[in-house]
């Protein structure tokens, strides 16, 4: 069955560090995969997604994720917090299986300004 | 303002009793979902819905059931509510004719079961 893991529970950062999210995902065939982020009381957004093409991908507010098929990867990455920032973040995945998606955990990142 | 409504916002019930979680989106969106969120455990598949007609299982789908009679809604119901259904419930929608599988969540329903 196909399985997402987030690696970090939980990140606390200061203003204007950088960030670096960890996701792995467990399914060996084309794969469509998303990071969501939930704002405190909010529901789920889309930050970004990876369907083919170009590995690099950009999101919304300066994020950004890196598709490394080799090492089943999805990590997620923002060169310089902000305090706005602060949220619930999902990685997400889709194999050809089926249409829903999987989710991991989630990673609740905290930004101190 | 197109897309997911969800209702009721919150909802305090009592353990034995039944209740229906409501979901409406105006999208069009062939495929809708449900899931439950839990601290520590993230989002867990309950029931989905491909087309309008079809429903299927997902990773917790025992004490829920759903019903998809048209495009637009797609309720979840607690047969007999039970504490540990205590959740936040969010709705969810894909255009999957598009090949995006990208969801659209709605704003959820934080459900306590006493």
């Amino acid at each position: 069955a196909q399985s997402v893991s987030q690696h970090n529970h939980h990140v606390i950062l200061s203003e204007a560090a950088s960030l670096e999210l960890g996701c792995n995902y467990s399914y060996g065939g084309t794969v469509n995969l998303f990071w969501y982020v939930q704002y405190p009381g909010q529901h789920l957004q889309l930050l970004l997604k990876y369907f083919s093409g170009d590995p690099l991908v950009k999101g919304i507010k300066g994020f950004e994720a890196e598709f490394i098929k080799s090492k089943f990867s999805f990590n997620l990455r923002k060169p310089s917090v902000q305090w706005s920032d602060t949220a619930e973040y999902f990685c997400a995945v889709r194999g050809q299986a089926g249409t829903a998606l999987i989710f991991g955990k989630g990673t609740t990142l905290s930004v101190s300004s | 303002i197109a897309g997911i409504t969800q209702a009721p916002t919150s909802q305090i019930l009592a353990a034995g009793r039944r209740m229906t979680l409501r979901c409406t989106q105006d999208m069009r969106h062939n495929a809708m979902y449900w899931y439950r969120q839990d601290l520590g455990l993230g989002l867990r598949l309950i029931h989905y819905s491909n087309t309008a007609g079809t429903t299927g299982k997902g990773e917790v789908p025992d004490g829920y059931s759903v019903s998809r009679a048209n495009t637009d809604d797609f309720p979840l119901t607690l047969a007999s509510a039970v504490p540990s259904q205590t959740s936040v419930y969010f709705c969810a929608s894909s255009d999957l004719s598009g090949g995006g599988y990208e969801q659209f969540f709605g704003p959820g329903t934080r459900l306590t079961v006493l």
